[in-house]
C-alpha cells in the first residue's frame, strides 16, 4: 500500500527565509502528487499538483515543486516566506485510480 | 462559485446522540469523501462514493454511516458518537479519471462530543 512521509514535524523560519519541506512516497508506479496548505482554521487548498510532465510544478504564492521519479519525492519549495505563510502543508498521492494517501503534515512557523 | 459546502460549521452532540453532518457540492462531481481529521494529524479517510457505489475503509468504525441521495449532497451519520469521536470532518469531492484527480475540499465541520 501506498505511504507518504514528511521530513519535518515542525519547521520553524523568520520573514524571507528559504522553504524546502520533504515529501517522499513509497509506490513506483503511475502517480499524481499535491501539496495542499491548511491555514489556520480555514479548509484544506490545493497549492499545486503534478499529473505528468515538466517534473518541476508552479502554483499559487510563489510555492513550487519538483517531482524526482527516481527518488520517489516532491518537494515543496518558496525562495522566501512570509508571515501569512504560517500553515500545515501536506504532501499527497493519488495512484491512478485509487485514493489518496495524505502525508502526516508539517507545520511550518514563520517569525514576523 | 462552485463549491463544497458543509453545514453545519460546528456542531455539539452528546455522548451516544446520534448526529449527521451534511456536504453538498455544486461541482457535479462523481466522487465524494469523508475525512475525518484531528488536532495535527493528516485527513483521515472514512468512506467514499463514486457515484452511487460506497466503499468503506477497512478500518472505519461501524458506528459510521454515509448516505448519498443524489450527486449533489452526502451525509455523514455517527450513531452513537464517542469522546474520541470529537475531531474536524471534512468532505472532498473530485472527478473521474487521471486528469481529474485533484481532490477539492469543504471548511470542514468541527464535532464536540460532551
Amino acid at each position: 500500500a501506498q505511504s507518504v512521509s514528511q521530513h519535518n514535524h515542525h519547521v520553524i523560519l523568520s520573514e524571507a527565509a528559504s522553504l524546502e519541506l520533504g515529501c517522499n512516497y513509497s509506490y513506483g508506479g503511475t502517480v499524481n502528487l499535491f501539496w495542499y496548505v491548511q491555514y489556520p482554521g480555514q479548509h484544506l487548498q490545493l497549492l499545486l499538483k503534478y499529473f505528468s510532465g515538466d517534473p518541476l510544478v508552479k502554483g499559487i504564492k510563489g510555492f513550487e515543486a519538483e517531482f524526482i521519479k527516481s527518488k520517489f519525492s516532491f518537494n515543496l519549495r518558496k525562495p522566501s516566506v512570509q508571515w501569512s505563510d504560517t500553515a500545515e502543508y501536506f504532501c499527497a498521492v493519488n495512484n491512478y485510480g485509487q485514493n489518496f494517501v495524505f502525508g502526516p503534515g508539517t507545520r511550518l512557523s514563520v517569525l514576523p | 462559485d462552485a463549491m463544497v459546502i458543509q453545514n453545519p460549521r460546528y456542531q455539539v452532540t452528546q455522548f451516544g446522540k446520534p448526529v449527521t453532518l451534511s456536504c453538498s457540492q455544486t461541482l457535479n462531481h462523481n466522487v465524494m469523501y469523508w475525512y475525518q481529521q484531528k488536532s495535527s494529524q493528516a485527513p483521515k479517510l472514512l468512506f467514499h462514493y463514486y457515484d452511487k457505489d460506497f466503499n468503506n475503509e477497512a478500518d472505519t468504525p461501524d458506528n459510521f454511516q454515509s448516505r448519498r441521495p443524489n450527486t449533489s449532497f452526502c451525509f455523514l451519520d455517527i450513531r452513537s458518537p464517542g469522546l474520541g469521536d470529537a475531531a474536524m470532518y471534512l468532505c472532498a469531492t473530485s472527478t473521474q479519471g487521471r486528469s481529474g484527480g485533484t481532490q477539492y475540499f469543504g471548511p470542514g465541520t468541527r464535532l464536540l462530543v460532551l
